[in-house]
């Protein structure tokens, strides 16, 4: 299937732990996204990369560290996690940068620090 | 600051009851607007994307307009399979282009 694919699905874990979320997209697309979903469904961009560059870093806190190590890929590190990053995090593709053709998500990953 | 408002929260329609959902926008340069639905527990999926004034798309049962300051997503004689939370989202004519901001969303319920 041809599709945005990331693990886990659900991540619980204790406040101070290190998690990574990973993600693939097999749509031979160019820019890859993570998107942070808070309880009242708000969709925040996080970071863009296009072809492995970082394009936006959205004003995360420098606890969050994106990883592409090539343009079908892009991992997501949390460093100290805290009880606020209880969220669901969903991985995006698009064909470019300027994403005419819409955006792919993930399923997403539901993150809950206790 | 670049904002989208979608209204209502929520709507609860009966089958074959036709109505739509708002989305108002304020961006520095519009240079597109997106609908998406998600389903629970699913990824947002695509829908429509509008770049100008006047356009208008259709998907079945959908159809999406745009003025200068707000979308409408029309649902006509909507069925119990079109409940999802329906998101807009715009993108901005920014250097970064590829940045959508999302509205909060109106979570659809249609009963048989």
């Amino acid at each position: 299937d041809t599709a945005v694919s990331q693990t886990p699905k659900y991540l619980v874990t204790q406040m101070g732990n290190d998690k990574s979320i990973k993600c693939e997209q097999n749509l031979g697309h160019d820019t890859m996204y993570w998107y942070k979903q808070d309880s009242k469904k708000f969709l925040k961009i996080m970071f863009s990369y296009n072809n492995k560059e970082l394009i936006i870093n959205e004003t995360v806190p420098n606890r969050f560290s994106p990883k592409s190590p090539d343009k079908a890929h892009l991992n997501l590190h949390i460093n100290s996690l805290e009880l606020g990053d209880s969220a669901v995090y969903f991985c995006a593709s698009s064909q470019d940068l300027r994403g005419n053709y819409g955006y792919t998500f993930g399923s997403g990953t539901r993150l809950t620090v206790v | 600051e670049d904002q989208v408002t979608q209204s209502p929260e929520a709507l609860r329609l009966q089958e074959g009851e036709s109505s739509s959902l708002n989305c108002s926008y304020t961006v520095s340069g519009l240079r597109g607007l997106f609908w998406y639905r998600q389903d629970p527990g699913k990824g947002p999926e695509f829908l429509f994307t509008l770049y100008s004034a006047g356009e208008e798309k259709e998907k079945e049962r959908l159809k999406a307009t745009l003025t200068k300051k707000e979308s409408f997503l029309h649902i006509t004689a909507p069925k119990p399979e079109d409940s999802a939370t329906y998101l807009c989202a715009v993108q901005a004519r920014t250097r970064a282009t590829n940045k959508l901001i999302f509205g909060t969303g109106t979570l659809l319920a249609v009963q048989p």
